[in-house]
């Protein structure tokens, strides 16, 4: 098959951390993706992992895979009222065009003061 | 460096009538890619083309839809006898040739369609 699911709505309080989660189901993905889009805006990629990798760190963010599990998490420490987006996963395959992303729904954080 | 550009921002178009969603690559880009964000569904992949090739077609619909990317000039997404259905915002994406995932690839703002 070829779904990424993701919760629909998270709400934290800001300087919270935040854990955005998304399950896949093929695993012969290779690249595993976060996006942000803000209101009326463009898909901005946040960070990625390769399959091979258990977790990637970059300043607020942490990436975590399992891949026994086909689970990725996304948490943004120190979640300020600028994290207000939504957050979309999405997995590209190891076989033919690794360029389609296969995108879950996305995840609408709401970070409230 | 301008990023991405795609225009117009925002389309309004009468059922039956022709959409045409433009998307200028960043510099030294080759590659582009087309995505759909139809309303209450996620992102779906539509079309991959190189320049004056198309690599991957295998989310286009098969009528009224098509793509190019000519050799001088933005890349072209044509939607021919629009109906409401097709009302849904149109991302761009583009890379530089050699990289091996959509890791490199950055978007554009998207065109908002709306079929009235």
């Amino acid at each position: 098959g070829e779904d990424v699911e993701q919760s629909l709505f998270l709400s934290v309080r800001e300087g919270d951390s935040s854990v955005i989660n998304c399950t896949y189901t093929d695993s012969s993905s290779t690249y595993l993706y976060w996006y942000k889009q803000e209101p009326g805006a463009g898909l901005q990629l946040l960070t990625y992992i390769f399959s091979n990798m258990d977790m990637k760190q970059d300043q607020r963010l942490t990436v975590l895979l399992n891949k026994k599990d086909k689970h990725l998490s996304l948490r943004i420490a120190d979640t300020q009222t600028g994290d207000s987006a939504i957050y979309f996963c999405a997995e590209s395959k190891a076989a033919g065009n690794n360029r389609k992303l296969i995108w879950g729904l996305g995840t609408s954080l709401a970070v409230n003061p | 460096n301008a990023g991405v550009m795609q225009n117009p921002r925002h389309l309004v178009r009468r059922r039956g009538q022709e959409a045409r969603l433009r998307c200028s690559p960043m510099k030294g880009h080759s590659h582009v890619y087309w995505y759909r964000q139809l309303p209450e569904e996620g992102l779906k992949f539509m079309v991959y083309l190189q320049k004056e090739n198309i690599i991957d077609e295998s989310g286009m619909p098969k009528e009224r839809f098509s793509a190019e990317f000519p050799k001088e000039g933005p890349s072209i997404l044509r939607i021919q006898q629009v109906v409401r259905g097709d009302s849904a915002a149109y991302f761009c994406a583009s890379s530089r040739p050699g990289q091996g995932s959509m890791a490199e690839a950055f978007f554009g703002q998207g065109t908002r369609l709306t079929v009235v």
